[in-house]
C-alpha cells in the first residue's frame, strides 16, 4: 500500500498528557497537510509543509500544537497539556505540486479522545 | 457566511435513481474543487476534481462548476446503497489549503 499512513490510528489520553502523531506522506509528495475534524463538520486545516519548511499554520494551531516535518519526510504532530477540547480526528493529506491543480490524498486518521 | 456552504441533509434518494448534490462558495477567486466521499468512521476519499466551468464525467459522477454563481454539484447517477455517505465539498483558498463545507449526508434505500 503506497498511500499516506498515520500512526496511531487511535488514541485515548487524559487531560493534561502530551500526544504525538505521525504521518507518512505518499513518498514522491512534497507537500504535507494537517487537518482535523469533529463530528458533523467537514476536515479544518491546521497546517502544512511543503518539503521541510511549514509554510502556514491556522489561528486554530495554539501554543500547545507543533508540527515537524525533518527531512520532507514524514511529519509528526504534537499537542501538550491536552484539554478536552482537542478529541477530533486528526487528518494527514499530502499531494504533489505541479502548476496550479493540486490534489490532495487523505490517511485514515488518528482519532483522539481527552479524557 | 461560511466559506463553503452544503445542505447537511440527510438525503434520501432511492437506489437507482440520480442523487444531486449542491455547494455553493464565497471566495470569487477560487479556481480548483473538489468532491470527497466520506464513510462513517473513515476518512475523506477522492472523487473528482473540477477546475474549469461545465461538467466533468467520471463514471457514474458528474461534477458541475459554475464560476459566475459561484456554485459546485455531483450528480450521481444509478445511485447504489454502497453510495450512502457524507459527501464533502471543498476549495483550494490561497494557494494550497482545503475549505471543506461541512458535508451532505446521502441516503440510497433499496
Amino acid at each position: 500500500d503506497t498511500g499516506v499512513s498515520q500512526d496511531p490510528r487511535h488514541k485515548i489520553t487524559k487531560r493534561g498528557q502530551n500526544v504525538t502523531f505521525r504521518c507518512d506522506p505518499i513518498s514522491e509528495h512534497n507537500r504535507l497537510y494537517w487537518y482535523r475534524q469533529t463530528l458533523g463538520q467537514g476536515p479544518e486545516f491546521l497546517t502544512y509543509f511543503q518539503n521541510e519548511a511549514q509554510l502556514e499554520k491556522s489561528r486554530l494551531l495554539s501554543d500547545r500544537f507543533s508540527a515537524e516535518r525533518p527531512k520532507g519526510s514524514f511529519s509528526t504532530l504534537e499537542i501538550q497539556r491536552t484539554e478536552q477540547g482537542d478529541s477530533a480526528m486528526y487528518l494527514c493529506a499530502s499531494s504533489w505540486t505541479s502548476g496550479y491543480q493540486e490534489t490532495q490524498y487523505f490517511g485514515p486518521g488518528t482519532r483522539l479522545l481527552v479524557l | 457566511q461560511k466559506e463553503v456552504e452544503q445542505n447537511s441533509g440527510p438525503l434520501s434518494v432511492p437506489e437507482g435513481a440520480i442523487a444531486s448534490l449542491n455547494c455553493t462558495y464565497s471566495d470569487r477567486g477560487s479556481q480548483s474543487f473538489f468532491w470527497y466521499r466520506q464513510y462513517s468512521g473513515k476518512s475523506p476519499e477522492l472523487i473528482m476534481s473540477i477546475y474549469s466551468n461545465g461538467d466533468k464525467e467520471d463514471g457514474r459522477f458528474t461534477a458541475q462548476l459554475n464560476k459566475a454563481s459561484q456554485y459546485v454539484s455531483l450528480l450521481i447517477r444509478d445511485s447504489q446503497p454502497s453510495d450512502s455517505a457524507t459527501y464533502l465539498c471543498a476549495v483550494i483558498q490561497g494557494a494550497q489549503k482545503l475549505v471543506f463545507g461541512q458535508g451532505t449526508r446521502l441516503t440510497i434505500n433499496p
